[in-house]
């Protein structure tokens, strides 16, 4: 099967930037996407295609593809950015997948 | 602004068969394009794609439908363009398959699919 792995959790200041890493094999050819989940609410996308953001979403997330890792940043991480995120890719034999998921902890 | 709603029992019996339906709302799914799925989160723990049903807008079209290869044996999702609606069933479960159902709506670009909308969750639980 397909596995998306992301760190358990990272911790940023506010007005800092907080990077969240999604690593997979063969990675570096698909699109990856990705989701904030604050808590007891359904996830929202913030980043689809690799780096667009959907309307609505704060022009701090942003993300990026390098080989076989994708990445999401929060620029000057706000209080309200502290969530669980999500890199998800598409696989043609296990169809979508989810990362392992990231608690960001805006301290 | 399109809106989705799970609806079900929040509790089933070992053994039996989960149901769940999601009723669309400000979309219609017989317009086609779109691919329509569920997701499911077990307590403290991750997203985990259940499958999607995919419906041309062909009025003849039943839709195609895709599992995940770890529940496909004992999954199934329909729909029902007169009700605007679309359906999962989960057969023989277990404690493990307690977590919140999400139903949701996926788009195509670039040949990958991502979750546009999704619906608020309902938690089932599985015990006797």
């Amino acid at each position: 099967s397909y596995e998306l792995t992301q760190p358990p959790s990272v911790s940023v200041s506010p007005g800092q930037t907080a990077s969240v890493t999604c690593s997979g094999d063969k990675l570096g050819s698909k699109y990856a996407c990705w989701y904030q989940q604050k808590p007891g609410q359904s996830p929202v996308l913030v980043i689809y295609q690799n780096s667009k953001r959907p309307s609505g979403i704060p022009e701090r997330f942003s993300g990026s593809h390098s080989g076989n890792t994708a990445t999401l940043t929060i620029s000057g991480t706000q209080a309200m950015d502290e969530a669980d995120y999500y890199c998800q890719a598409w696989d043609s034999s296990t169809g979508d997948v989810f990362g392992t998921g990231t608690k960001v902890t805006v301290l | 602004q399109v809106q989705l709603q799970e609806s079900g029992p929040g509790l089933v019996k070992p053994s039996q068969t989960l149901s769940l339906t999601c009723t669309v709302s400000g979309g219609s799914i017989s317009s086609g394009g779109y691919y329509w799925s569920w997701i499911r989160q077990h307590p403290g723990k991750g997203l985990d794609w259940i499958g999607y049903i995919y419906h041309s807008g062909s009025t003849y079209d039943s839709g195609s439908t895709y599992y995940s290869p770890s529940l496909k044996s004992r999954v199934a999702i329909s729909v029902d363009t007169s009700k605007n609606q679309f359906s999962l069933k989960l057969s023989s479960v277990t404690a493990a398959d307690t977590a919140v159902y999400y139903c949701a709506r996926e788009v195509a670009v670039a040949g990958m699919l991502s979750v546009e909308y999704w619906g608020q969750g309902t938690l089932v639980t599985v015990s006797s």
